[in-house]
């Protein structure tokens, strides 16, 4: 099962909207609702952001959100604080029943 | 708290073999599918092996297929990687981590594996 296609960094200013995409295809998060966002600062465990394409865990911040169109997923960061500065990987579910990744995007807080 | 807490890491030479282990409390684990997903050093998350709830259910990355064996005793709330044959692209932060719902929702601090000789 190839990787996920993420960009491999995204920037924007504080206060500003970033989108961040995640291209997979039909055998992945085209063909089903399981698409997962994680947020990790360096030398941290993963955090988990978004589960079934758009919720959040409880304790995440309302400007994180996700969505999906076709093969591609995203997750809009509204409001870019300094704090958001970090890598996110993307997830989704898979039609050999097991999950894979994408390679991850840094984002970068001007 | 629930606290997932990953050992049995490690430097060790190409060939050989390690048993990582996942200490869980503050959930019970029988409820929960388990996880491993590794990160090597500089690079992104690759998903390693599941285990269902009652460890009747178990897959594995292509990578470590016929190589690692996941396991788990909920009597215990331990869940286990056994790593044999091992290489050197095995090297990597290995993390426990909780499925719900086809996401990887609660994570441990993740154990260091380092196969070299």
């Amino acid at each position: 099962q190839s990787a996920l296609t993420q960009p491999a960094s995204v920037s924007g200013s504080p206060g500003q909207s970033i989108t961040l995409s995640c291209v997979g295809t039909s055998s992945d998060i085209g063909g089903y609702q399981y698409v997962s966002w994680y947020q990790q600062f360096p030398g941290r465990a993963p955090r988990l952001l978004i589960y079934e394409v758009m919720y959040r865990p409880s304790g995440v911040s309302h400007r994180f959100s996700g969505s999906k169109s076709g093969n591609t997923a995203s997750l809009t960061i509204s409001g870019l604080q300094a704090e958001d500065e970090a890598d996110y990987f993307c997830a989704s579910y898979t039609t050999t029943g097991t999950p894979v990744f994408g390679g991850g995007t840094k984002v970068t807080v001007l | 708290e629930v606290q997932l807490v990953e050992s049995g890491g490690g430097l060790i030479q190409p060939g050989g073999s390690l048993r990582l282990s996942c200490a869980v409390s503050g959930l019970t684990i029988s409820s929960y599918e388990m996880n491993w997903v590794r990160q090597a050093p500089g690079k992104g998350l690759e998903w390693v092996s599941f285990i269902s709830s009652s460890g009747d259910t178990r897959h594995y990355g292509d990578s470590v297929k016929g190589r690692f064996t996941i396991s788990r005793d909920n009597a215990k709330s331990s869940l286990y990687l056994q790593m044999d044959s091992l290489r050197g692209d095995d090297t990597a932060v290995y993390y426990c981590a909780t499925e719900t719902g086809y996401a990887f929702d609660i994570w441990g601090q993740g154990t260091m594996v380092t196969v070299s000789s």
